[in-house]
């Protein structure tokens, strides 16, 4: 089944302890990205890949890194949490960059 | 910059009634529209798009027609269901942005028999 696989689907942590969320899609997509999603803000793109080692920011990077080393993984990693980093996250992929992402099930952290 | 404006939610209807969201967008080039869909506790799902003015998409008995005179991409659907029960994303993207889509806040239906 084409996907897109997020991990874990829930998190609870403390400020400041690192943590990555992964993201593996099994369709072969060039373009992925991570978005966060908070009530009355809508999505917000994070940080998005076109390929393999090509990554760049969205609109909302600052305390966040991503890494593509591979055409199927894209995690995000929090260096350092911070309580203003709970929301929820999603992960996405596209054959043709936004025709028709297909989204994980999502990520909700919590940063305590 | 480019921005998405969807009309306020929630929006609760009685199942066979006519839904309207509504959307407009500012963008700077000639954006690529699209209606998202997210089912409670799963991702986002693509629902329909149209990548030219004039364009209608369609999908599940949800319409949207892209008008570029008025900015717009309202979503209909001439008799909704309680599945229809959701939060509804208007999106953009254009050329110049990319792998970008920019979202509205989303709109929150809510069906009852």
């Amino acid at each position: 089944e084409a996907q897109v696989t997020q991990n874990p689907r829930y998190l609870i942590t403390v400020t400041g302890k690192k943590l990555t969320v992964t993201c593996s899609q099994n369709m072969n997509h060039e373009y992925m990205s991570w978005y966060r999603q908070d009530p009355g803000l809508g999505l917000r793109q994070i940080y998005y890949s076109m390929n393999v080692e090509v990554t760049d920011k969205g609109d909302v990077p600052e305390g966040y890194k991503v890494s593509r080393k591979e055409k199927r993984n894209f995690p995000l990693i929090l260096e350092s949490p911070s309580p203003n980093q709970t929301s929820l996250y999603f992960c996405a992929s596209s054959l043709q960059g936004p025709y028709g992402y297909t989204f994980g099930s999502g990520t909700r952290l919590t940063v305590v | 910059g480019n921005s998405v404006t969807q009309m306020e939610g929630p929006v609760t209807l009685s199942e066979e009634a006519f839904l309207t969201i509504n959307c407009t967008y500012t963008a700077t080039g000639y954006p690529s529209l699209f209606w998202y869909v997210q089912y409670p506790g799963e991702g986002l799902q693509l629902l329909l798009k149209a990548t030219k003015a004039d364009d209608k998409g369609s999908n599940k008995g949800f319409e949207a027609t892209y008008r570029k005179e008025t900015t717009s991409f309202h979503l209909e659907k001439g008799s909704v269901q309680v599945s229809d029960s959701a939060v509804y994303f208007c999106a953009l993207s254009d050329r110049t942005s990319g792998s970008r889509l920019t979202f509205g806040e989303g709109t929150q239906l809510t069906v009852n028999p």
